[in-house]
């Protein structure tokens, strides 16, 4: 099975820095790719699919790029509201597999 | 308006049994792949299996710790979307969402059905 890691697990950063999330896949993914929010007691909330997709209503500070094994979710400006922790899953074929989370704090 | 509603959680014994259910409306069902995902207490998103619209075969496929023990299957003519799960364990505690893929995918979740595995 294709396994996927995040990087990096946690991290802080200051309102209005640019944040950078990976995602590796251990074998190619084509664009299969989508990654999440998850807010603490919320459902997840799609915001990117096929690697650079943006879900339409979310804000166009968030971005992503990639292809086949390495995939990056870049916030441009962080903001308050962006607090939470951001999975990866790739959905190329099963197991649709997520990423560990990167919990995303403001310092 | 797209709605996914899970139903069926609760507490059961390891070794026991558990039937989820999701009701889905707002979208065309038939022609969407499932899927549900489940996240421990305090822990990340796993995914715990998907199946397929029948049209495109309307097969199944699970996640390793699960295999050979949960089973997901559809009911297109209600709209509904299950998932049998036996032999359960403690490590199956978790909120179980239901998820749809179908012109996008996962763009919409279910709030969730808490299962408790306790003696």
């Amino acid at each position: 099975d294709i396994q996927m890691t995040q990087s990096p697990s946690s991290l802080s950063a200051s309102v209005g820095d640019r944040v950078t999330i990976t995602c590796r896949a251990s074998q190619g993914i084509s664009n299969y790719l989508a990654w999440y929010q998850q807010k603490p007691g919320k459902v997840p909330k799609l915001l990117i699919y096929a690697a650079s997709t943006l879900q339409s209503g979310v804000p166009s500070r968030f971005s992503g790029s990639g292809s086949g094994t390495d995939f990056t979710l870049t916030i441009s400006s962080l903001q308050s509201e962006d607090v939470a922790t951001y999975y990866c899953q790739k959905y190329s074929s099963a197991p649709w597999t997520f990423g560990q989370g990167t919990k995303v704090e403001i310092k | 308006e797209v709605q996914l509603v899970e139903s069926g959680g609760g507490l059961v014994k390891p070794g026991g049994s558990l039937r989820l259910s999701c009701a889905a409306s707002g979208f065309t069902f038939s022609n969407a792949w499932m899927s549900w995902v489940r996240q421990a207490p305090g822990k990340g998103l796993e995914w715990v299996g998907r199946i397929k619209s029948k049209t495109d075969g309307g097969t199944t496929d699970y996640a390793a710790p699960v295999k050979g023990r949960f089973t997901i299957s559809r009911d297109d003519s209600k709209n509904t979307l299950f998932l049998q799960m036996n032999s359960l364990k403690t490590e199956d505690t978790a909120v179980y969402f239901c998820t749809k893929y179908d012109t996008i995918p996962f763009d919409y979740w279910g709030q969730g059905t808490l299962v408790t595995v306790s003696s």
